[in-house]
């Protein structure tokens, strides 16, 4: 168990539609990092937060947005979506930026 | 543009055999490099980290790494696998010019008992 958690842990929906990705970090983490993983694309590296904001941005679309709030949980919004969605979306956070990252379990999301 | 290539998408090895994973990262700045495996079903975690010193990094299970910088390589390696290290392993760098973290494409490792 890393001490980040993700809900939900699967998600299934259709086309066109919005969700929203929750994760906690470790107790004293202050950054939250996005990852989505599929068997084409590998493993994605999406946004960071830092204490709040915005630290760094990857591979993320704009139909996907997400924000760290003051108790330093992250949401991850992906909205519009389509089949090529389908993926599993992990969130990790860490101490500072450079420190190695502690994973959550991920949350599966199917779109039909 | 940052990169972290593994050149190995599939390994196939034998108990006891040894092993040695490829990877090499395209990066102009002091680099930070890792190494994480995810097993089965589970989520990623730590196997080894550099960040400056020696080199040659030891992790956990055995594991152990190289950093070549005249090479911008990474190499893992461990002398003697087992069937309980069928996983993925993915290589990631970070550096001081920016904040983005960057993950090689993943290496699937299938141990044959």
């Amino acid at each position: 168990d890393s001490g980040v958690t993700q809900t939900p842990k699967h998600l299934i929906t259709a086309t066109g539609q919005r969700v929203t990705l929750r994760c906690s970090p470790r107790s004293g983490d202050l950054s939250v990092y996005w990852y989505q993983q599929s068997l084409d694309q590998g493993l994605q590296f999406l946004i960071q937060y830092y204490n709040g904001e915005e630290r760094a941005k990857g591979n993320i679309l704009e139909r996907f947005s997400a924000q760290q709030f003051p108790d330093l949980h992250s949401e991850l919004n992906l909205s519009s979506l389509e089949l090529g969605d389908s993926a599993l979306y992990f969130c990790a956070s860490s101490e500072g930026t450079f420190n190695e990252q502690f994973f959550g379990p991920g949350t599966r999301l199917t779109v039909l | 543009a940052q990169s972290v290539s593994q050149h190995n998408h599939h390994v196939i090895l034998s108990e006891a055999a040894s092993l040695e994973l490829g990877c090499n990262y395209s990066y102009g700045g002091t680099v930070n490099l890792f190494w994480y495996v995810q097993y089965p079903g589970q989520h990623l975690q730590l196997l080894l980290k550099y960040f400056s010193g020696d080199p040659l990094v030891k992790g956990i299970k055995g594991f152990e790494a190289e950093f070549i910088k005249s090479k911008f390589s990474f190499n893992l390696r461990k002398p003697s696998v087992q069937w309980s290290d069928t996983a993925e392993y993915f290589c990631a760098v970070t550096g001081d010019r920016d904040d983005k973290i960057i993950f090689g494409k993943g290496t699937r490792l299938h141990i044959l008992p």
